[in-house]
């Protein structure tokens, strides 16, 4: 059964700073994976996708992750960190088009100024 | 831009009471799942809903729970018998044509059980 690790419940990184959130995934096909966020007291916000095709993905927010098969992970990044960018992050994954989502633990980002 | 809708955002109910969680899909959305979150843990998936029948469930979706399209807009989650360990997060979410990469979610409910 597929599954994903965070690396990492929480994270601190100052405003301006490089956002590097930790995703490896295990399945044993293809798959498809997500990073999604959640905002505080808000739902789940889809911010990228990896189905096939171009292995860097470019989401909303100026976030970006790439996935890399060698190394199955799926690793979420963002060059300079806002203020706003404060959540919790989840990455996620499937292996069929029609099937589940698989949700990691998440990793709760903290900016400090 | 479309969004999926739930109700209430948040819910108080006493334990063994039933409860109803409701949810507007998209409007031309055919797939339906409810996931739920309980506090600092992952979001895990409970059922999944095509052509007025469950699709999916997992271990976690008892004979305590059950899903319904009662009309051709809302689609529910029923707890009847509420338990202290149901308090969580509970996510709607559609999609158009099952394809969990396309899926929406909704803000979600908060159930508190005291």
């Amino acid at each position: 059964a597929q599954s994903v690790t965070q690396l990492g419940s929480h994270v601190s990184v100052s405003e301006g700073a490089l956002v590097l959130l930790r995703c490896n995934y295990s399945s044993s096909v293809p798959p498809y994976l997500f990073w999604y966020v959640q905002y505080p007291n808000q739902g789940l916000q889809l911010l990228l996708k990896y189905t096939t095709g171009a292995t860097l993905v470019k989401g909303i927010n100026g976030f970006e992750a790439e996935f890399k098969k060698s190394e199955t992970s799926f690793h979420l990044t963002k060059p300079s960190a806002h203020m706003s960018d404060a959540a919790e992050y989840f990455c996620a994954v499937t292996v069929n088009r029609d099937d589940k989502i698989i949700f990691g633990k998440g990793t709760r980002l903290h900016i400090l100024p | 831009e479309p969004e999926v809708t739930q109700t209430p955002s948040h819910q108080v109910t006493q334990m063994g009471q039933e409860v109803i969680l409701r949810c507007v899909p998209i409007s031309n959305h055919l797939y339906f799942y409810w996931y739920r979150q309980i506090l600092g843990q992952k979001v895990e998936f409970l059922v999944s809903f095509y052509n007025n029948e469950i699709s999916e469930k997992s271990e976690i979706f008892d004979d305590q729970f059950s899903v319904e399209r009662p009309d051709g807009s809302n689609f529910t989650l029923k707890i009847r018998s509420t338990k202290l360990e149901d308090s969580a997060m509970y996510f709607c979410a559609s999609s158009q044509d099952g394809a969990a990469t396309e899926a929406f979610f909704g803000q979600g409910t908060r159930l508190t059980v005291v």
